[in-house]
């Protein structure tokens, strides 16, 4: 089976400080690591990936992923924060080549931040 | 705009119904993924085709069906509809079945049963 966790339901930020938003995963072999945003009323749409190579992962609108293997986690970071940043959160995982072809995703964290 | 459309938009309806929702992959695209959002259970996947075919069944109810099309859209019919069917379903499209991209993303149907 492959999982993802997002511990915390909601994440508070004053803009202009760094932001976390937590993600650990439990597979079998090697994953294929995903983070998404959703905006209100909107479909989610694709942050970054981790497939292989660099842990440190760079993606859209000033967001970053370290990818740990050893803690099995994909935390999802931004040094800034902004306020436009707010929206829904969500971590996905996939193992190539297992019984498994469809994306897991966590539940999501909300992120809010305040001006 | 992701290149994947989903209709309606929105949708009402009362208990007992059936409702289709249709999804248009992005160009070039041949899986499709349908998932269900909602409140307390957050992104739950239903049910995956790949150029006509079933490939993976989630948490789909035995109510609700679905099929992909030779021009690669898919409809999710949605049957004997109950309150707590009520939730954003999304479908969601990628070029292949196991590759390394992620998913292109609908804007969702809102689906509100009464």
């Amino acid at each position: 089976a492959q999982s993802v966790a997002q511990p915390e339901d909601q994440v508070n930020v004053a803009e202009g400080n760094p932001l976390t938003v937590k993600c650990t995963y439990s597979v079998s072999g090697n994953p294929y690591l995903f983070w998404y945003v959703q905006y209100p009323n909107r479909g989610l749409q694709f942050l970054l990936k981790y497939i292989t190579g660099d842990n440190l992962v760079k993606g859209s609108y000033g967001f970053e992923a370290e990818f740990n293997k050893s803690q099995t986690s994909f935390h999802l970071k931004k040094p800034s924060a902004l306020v436009s940043d707010s929206a829904l959160y969500f971590c996905a995982v996939r193992v190539p080549n297992s019984g498994y072809s469809t994306l897991t995703f966590g539940k999501g964290t909300m992120l809010l931040v305040s001006p | 705009d992701s290149g994947v459309t989903q209709t309606p938009k929105h949708l009402i309806t009362a208990t007992g119904q059936r409702v289709t929702l249709r999804c248009s992959p992005r160009s070039g695209d041949l899986s499709v993924y349908w998932y269900q959002q909602s409140l307390d259970q957050g992104l739950q996947f239903l049910i995956q085709y790949y150029n006509g075919e079933e490939r993976a069944k989630g948490n789909i109810l035995e109510r609700f069906s679905a099929q992909q099309f030779p021009d690669l859209h898919s409809e999710l019919n949605l049957s004997s509809l109950e309150l707590g069917d009520s939730a954003l379903y999304f479908c969601a499209s990628s070029v292949v079945v196991q590759g390394a991209e992620g998913y292109t993303f609908g804007s969702g149907t809102r689906l509100t049963v009464v």
